[in-house]
Order: structure tokens, then sequence, then C-alpha cells
């Protein structure tokens, strides 16, 4: 298995939802990223997790809280999101700083 | 921050005809200099990892150069199809984070 899995694909929410992104890869990559990107822009890095622990926050507001239970899944927990954080969330994973390979991405709607 | 330019934004070209765009980054700190192929509700497509000065490579049709000196690298297709439409990437790598361009957009006319 050579692919990151994102799911779900569409998510639209309300700005009192909850709700969760998740990330899945089996490849035994040990860092794993979350990624924002809005429309015509640079993706910008949101988190990034080495060997299942928190290594980089580039200073997310805390509505947005990563989760990495295990080597293989990470999660994004949404809680009181703003109409502005509507983006396409991607996820990533890489060995070693090389060879990232990138989900298809959630678009987020926040309504 | 760091700053990573793509240019054009965006280019149409006809099949058949060859083009590049290229990638500007910070010359110091270098560590490698990624170009990814995206298209539309698909995932990037990892196409190179550069490393070293003066690297060119080449995949298929498409080929990219490298100057860490001046910061900068060329993607070049040659011989564009439909299917080299997407959205290109570029991203420099340092300290273990990927700092993108915004893309250029090609969209090749058949």
């Amino acid at each position: 298995d050579t692919e990151v899995t994102q799911t779900p694909k569409h998510l639209v929410m309300g700005m009192t939802n909850k709700k969760s992104l998740k990330c899945e890869q089996h490849m035994g990559h040990r860092a794993m990223y979350w990624y924002k990107q809005k429309a015509k822009k640079p993706p910008e890095l949101m988190f990034v997790y080495s060997y299942e622990k928190l290594s980089i926050n580039e200073s997310v507001p805390s509505r947005f809280s990563p989760e990495c239970p295990n080597s293989s899944l990470l999660n994004l927990h949404l809680h009181a999101l703003q109409p502005e954080d509507s983006a396409l969330y991607l996820c990533a994973s890489s060995q070693g700083g090389d060879g990232y390979t990138f989900g298809s991405g959630t678009r987020l709607t926040v309504v | 921050i760091l700053n990573v330019e793509q240019s054009p934004q965006s280019l149409h070209v006809q099949e058949g005809d060859s083009t590049n765009f290229t990638c500007s980054f910070p010359s110091s700190n270098f560590y490698a200099l990624h170009w990814y192929r995206w298209e539309t509700a698909k995932s990037p497509e990892a196409l190179f990892v550069m490393t070293l000065n003066g690297d060119e490579k080449k995949k298929g049709r498409i080929s990219a150069t490298l100057n860490t000196k001046e910061g900068y690298s060329y993607l070049y297709i040659k011989g564009s199809q439909p299917e080299d439409s997407a959205t290109y990437l570029c991203a420099f790598n340092n300290d273990y984070k990927l700092s993108f361009g915004a893309g250029t957009t090609v969209t090749v006319r058949a």
C-alpha cells in the first residue's frame, strides 16, 4: 500500500459543530503532516508528527486539534471553526524528510 | 516563512509544443527541492526530489534542473500532451518542512 487515504473527501460543517478529519497510511512512514490550502495559495504547514509525537505546531489556532493515535493514523479535530477556515486540508507522510506522499485532501466548508 | 515563488501562475500551451516554468527559493540552508504534479481532486504526485547544484532529472517528457547557488529550478515539458494539464508545485525542503510555491497551472490545448 503506497497511498495516504483521507476521509471524508468533502465536509460541510456549522460554526458550532465538532467534526474530525482522518488520515491513514500503511507505508511505515514515521512523520505525518497536516497542510491547509486556500484557493490559488500555496499549501501551508499546520502540524508535524514525528514518531507519534507532535514536533511542529505552526501557531495554529486551538480550534484545530491534531491527534496521532498510532503510527498509521492522524486525525484533525475541528471545533468552533470560522468561515475563513474553509479550505482544502491535505495530509502527508514521509520517512526521513524525503519522499513525501500526499492524500487527495478533504474539502472543508464552514457555514 | 520561506519565500518560494513560481512563475508564471498559469500558462496555456498547444499540444505538441514544449514549455517551461520556474521556481525560485532561498539559496541559504538548502536541503532539497521537490516538484509535484497535481491534478484536480487527486493527490499531488511526486515528480522529482533534487538535492545537488546542477542536478538535472528526467521522467518521460518532463525534466527539471536545479541551481542552488542562485536559488532557482526549471521544469520542462517536451511535446506537451493533454494529459500534462495539471498544476505543478515546487516545494523547498528545509528542516524537515516543505514550503510550497503557489504552483503553475498548465493547460494543454488539443
